[in-house]
């Protein structure tokens, strides 16, 4: 159980337009899901935590207007990259945790961005 | 300090060989604590987690002393499927809502 999936796994696109990523949980309701980003040789940093049916919390440099987060349901986040730039390209991943999750956090495989 | 600090290897070991990694955190009042394997251009997996002293899960056993503020990782008998990149990470803050990752250790075994 605790199976998290991200659409789409790889995307290119030219600078300028935006980018939707979408994150479901697939076997447990998520009550709280989370976006990272992992640039080449770095660690996972925590964009911004989201619950469901509330306002996206941003951490400390994280535009909210750029990176637009809605967790509409109780199985679905997306990230929409607003206005891409080259500096936007990076890996991104989401993770999920719900009542059924002991607490724990359960990653989906990522989404490879690259702007043009 | 960085919150969470690994010496980031790689580290090159023969297959059967023992290794250790360790990760020091900053936040003295951190109660638990993760270590994730994270293979190339993959998302992290759960390796194992450290409530108390420590854990021990087959060939691998995490432990944690709280007075020097550093978690290790032992993984003995090493595998080549073993070669991967060794996360840890620390909760921060109540309600496990915020985890900080190391840079990670790359582990490389060969035959």
């Amino acid at each position: 159980g605790a199976v998290v999936s991200q659409h789409p796994s790889r995307v290119i696109c030219k600078s300028g337009t935006s980018v939707k990523i979408e994150c479901r949980s697939l076997d447990f309701q998520a009550t709280t899901m989370f976006w990272y980003r992992q640039f080449p040789k770095q660690s996972l940093m925590l964009m911004a935590t989201s619950n469901e049916g509330s306002k996206a919390t941003y951490e400390q440099g994280v535009e909210k207007d750029k990176f637009l987060i809605n967790h509409a349901s109780l199985t679905l986040s997306t990230l929409t990259v607003t206005s891409a730039h080259p500096e936007d390209s990076s890996f991104y991943i989401c993770s999920a945790r719900g009542w059924t999750t002991g607490g724990g956090q359960f990653f989906g495989p990522g989404t490879r961005l690259t702007v043009l | 300090r960085k919150e969470v600090e690994q010496d980031p290897g790689p580290f090159n070991v023969p297959e059967g060989a023992t290794v250790a990694f360790n990760c020091t955190y900053s936040n003295s009042a951190s109660q638990s604590f993760f270590w994730y394997r994270q293979d190339c251009r993959k998302e992290p997996k759960l390796l194992m987690s450290v409530y108390s002293s420590g854990n021990e899960d087959g060939r691998f056993t995490a432990q944690l002393n709280r007075a020097s503020q550093y978690i290790s990782l032992l993984i003995r008998d090493s595998k080549l499927s073993d070669s991967a990149t060794y996360l840890c990470v620390v909760p921060f803050g109540g309600g496990y809502n915020k985890l900080i990752f190391g840079a990670g250790t790359r582990l490389a075994v060969h035959p």
